[in-house]
């Protein structure tokens, strides 16, 4: 099965950029999903195929899909971009969705 | 205003059956697919299954193939999830997801409901 591997724990200093990197097999080739949680409420998509922003998610978050790599970038991190961050593809060799463990986003 | 409202989690024995629902509000429902995820206590999210709008199109992760089964009525704007043969890894926060695209991303999720699988 398809797996997507993500660091547990990023920290950033607030102003900072933080880089939340999701590791699959050729994943460039796959569109990837990032969802951040915050502690007690449900997800909320924030980059959908590789690099869109739905609406009212601010610019500063973007993203990016190449090779074996996705990349989460938030600019100018905020206090209350504090959250854990989840990347998801759809592998359709077994048609089932997949999330990758999870980045907890830690603002200093 | 897109909202999904969950119901029917709760206290239930190993081997035992629950019966979620998903009630869909503020788009129409027969035009998207739907999707369960769930999270177990202190970890990351798991998808559990996927439907299409027309209920065409099934799918559902290895971990609960067999033992539940998704479903929807779009004329009463629900879907549900069967869950049968309960066993404690089953123990999660259940939630509701409006799929956007073919099969994803998820733009809209529920508050989600409590399973604990439990004796």
């Amino acid at each position: 099965s398809y797996v997507l591997t993500q660091p547990p724990s990023v920290s950033v200093a607030p102003g900072k950029t933080a880089r939340i990197t999701c590791g699959g097999n050729n994943i460039g080739s796959k569109s990837v999903h990032w969802y951040q949680q915050k502690p007690g409420q449900a997800p909320v998509l924030v980059i959908y195929y590789d690099s869109d922003r739905p609406s009212g998610i601010p610019e500063r978050f973007s993203g990016s899909n190449s090779g074996n790599t996705a990349t989460l970038t938030i600019s100018r991190v905020e206090a209350g971009d504090e959250a854990d961050y989840y990347c998801q593809v759809w592998d359709s060799s077994s048609d089932r969705g997949v999330f990758g463990g999870g980045t907890k986003l830690t603002v200093l | 205003e897109v909202q999904l409202v969950e119901s029917g989690g709760g206290l239930v024995q190993p081997g035992g059956s629950l019966r979620l629902s998903c009630a869909a509000s503020g788009f129409t429902f027969s035009s998207y697919s739907m999707n369960w995820v769930r999270q177990a206590p202190g970890k990351g999210l798991e998808w559990v299954s996927y439907i299409s709008s027309s209920s065409s199109t099934i799918y559902y992760a290895d971990s609960v193939k067999g033992r539940f089964t998704i479903s929807r009525d779009n004329a009463k704007n629900s879907l549900y999830l069967q869950m049968n043969s309960l066993r404690a890894e089953d123990t999660a926060v259940y939630y509701c997801a409006r799929g956007a695209g073919e099969v994803l991303p998820i733009d809209y999720w529920g508050q989600g409901t409590l399973v604990t699988v439990s004796s």
